[in-house]
């Protein structure tokens, strides 16, 4: 089992629907979650963390976070064909500072 | 500007030679880390370091060596006992909690 797995890809959604990309993992002392966005050819850009239970909005996009299903998930409202891209789920086990496992990426895209 | 560069952008090495890939911030983060991505996968940790002249091993560091001389510096070396070193190099830097990124080296072994 990965200890990170993101729904398979590619995702196609048409413009202004929502996107919604889904993450699981296996270790249950995680504490931090995060969201990376990667263009093509690019580095990934950090969009959403979350730390606690819950949602958290900020903007078009909202994460939320099942610690007890060890589920997170990143919901893109009125999505924008800039919106297409790899979206990278990573997870910070908390047993070593800082150190991030990350999922395979779901591919994203939204078209006209 | 606060940020993190990387160099080169790309780097052609032939078989049996070592490189190095430079990574420097001034976020003035403790802790910087390397990671390779090969296509359509994740980010597999290669090295970190949370302090100067302190880095441990990641999931993937046989045929890699790492030193932290200094705070805003990490420099990689891709050694030939690296068997398939082509890939995209991203060096990350975190001051608390959340990791932010280079704009990456992307290596080709001839």
């Amino acid at each position: 089992q990965k200890e990170v797995e993101q729904n398979s890809g590619p995702l196609s959604v048409p413009e202004g629907a929502i996107a919604s990309l889904n993450c699981t993992y296996s270790d249950r002392g995680s504490q931090s979650f995060f969201w990376y966005r990667q263009y093509s050819g690019k580095s990934p850009e950090l969009i959403m963390f979350i730390y606690s239970n819950g949602d958290k909005e900020d903007g078009r996009f909202t994460a939320q976070l099942n610690k007890a299903s060890q589920y997170v998930s990143l919901l893109i409202r009125d999505s924008q064909p800039s919106d297409s891209a790899t979206y990278l789920c990573a997870v910070n086990g908390g047993t070593s500072y800082g150190k991030l496992t990350f999922g395979q990426g779901t591919i994203l895209t939204v078209h006209p | 500007d606060g940020g993190i560069t990387q160099s080169p952008k790309y780097l052609f090495r032939k078989e049996g030679q070592n490189v190095t890939l430079s990574c420097e911030q001034n976020l003035n983060h403790d802790a910087m880390y390397w990671y390779r991505q090969d296509p359509g996968q994740g980010l597999r940790l290669i090295y970190y370091s949370q302090i100067v002249n302190d880095f441990q091993k990641g999931d993937i560091a046989e045929g890699y060596s790492v030193s932290r001389e200094k705070k805003e510096s990490f420099p990689l070396t891709v050694t030939s006992a690296q068997k398939n070193p082509t890939a995209f190099y991203l060096c990350a830097s975190s001051g608390n909690n959340e990791q932010f990124f280079g704009p990456g080296t992307r290596l080709t072994v001839l």
